[in-house]
């Protein structure tokens, strides 16, 4: 059974840092590419970074760029998602997520930007 | 970049009746289209995927139809529990998925 679950959200100040994690369990991280998604309170659902499968590649949408920086350890089958340089507006649930014919969705974890 | 675009972004419906909502994509998705329902506090939950697959355990009253730019699911009769918000997402086009901003179901 393929799972997900984030971790390492919390209240951080503006500029500061945090990595996320997400442990997968049921599938193999080296063989699949993975993405993050976001929701900020009471709005909809936006991407911010995806990874390839074999790890070679990655993306981050436009507000994210140049500040978040997603890679994978596959030993340990985690993905994460450095965010630095936190801006209030990056307030938000973070999720992993992944398309394995079905797409599947962690419980997200809560990132708070405020001083 | 695709844009999807949900109809209505309210949708008022007492519980029996049927619910239709809309999702267009600003180009062809093909049928890689999904649909998600949140209620307060919760993860999205994946409906449909594959614009027309149900997943797994849940009901038969929701389907949905499609492909190329115009999607729609229905709830074809309506129960309490079916009150929340509901995203489409596209993910034909990897890795920049997208999702519509969402239709709420509400209470009539």
């Amino acid at each position: 059974e393929v799972q997900l679950e984030e971790s390492g959200g919390g209240l951080v100040q503006p500029g500061g840092s945090l990595r996320l994690s997400c442990a997968a369990s049921g599938f193999t991280l080296s063989s699949n590419a993975m993405s993050w998604v976001r929701q900020a309170p009471g709005r909809g659902l936006e991407w911010v970074s995806a990874i390839s499968g074999n790890g070679g590649s990655t993306y981050y949408a436009d507000s994210v760029k140049g500040r978040f920086t997603i890679s994978r350890d596959t030993s340990k089958n985690t993905l994460f998602l450095q965010v630095n340089s936190l801006r209030a507006e990056d307030t938000a649930v973070y999720y992993c997520a992944i398309k394995i014919t079905v797409l599947y969705w962690g419980q997200g974890t809560l990132v708070t930007v405020s001083s | 970049e695709i844009v999807m675009t949900q109809s209505p972004a309210t949708l008022s419906v007492s519980p029996g009746e049927r619910a239709t909502l809309s999702c267009r994509a600003s180009q062809s998705v093909s049928s890689n289209l999904a649909w998600y329902q949140q209620k307060p506090g919760q993860a999205p939950r994946l409906l449909i995927y594959g614009a027309s697959t149900r997943v797994t355990g849940i009901p038969a009253r929701f389907s949905g139809t499609g492909s190329g730019t115009e999607f729609t699911l229905t709830i074809s009769s309506l129960q309490s529990e079916d009150f929340a918000i509901y995203y489409c997402q596209q993910y034909n086009h990897w890795p920049t998925w997208t999702f519509g901003q969402g239709t709420k179901v509400e209470l009539k």
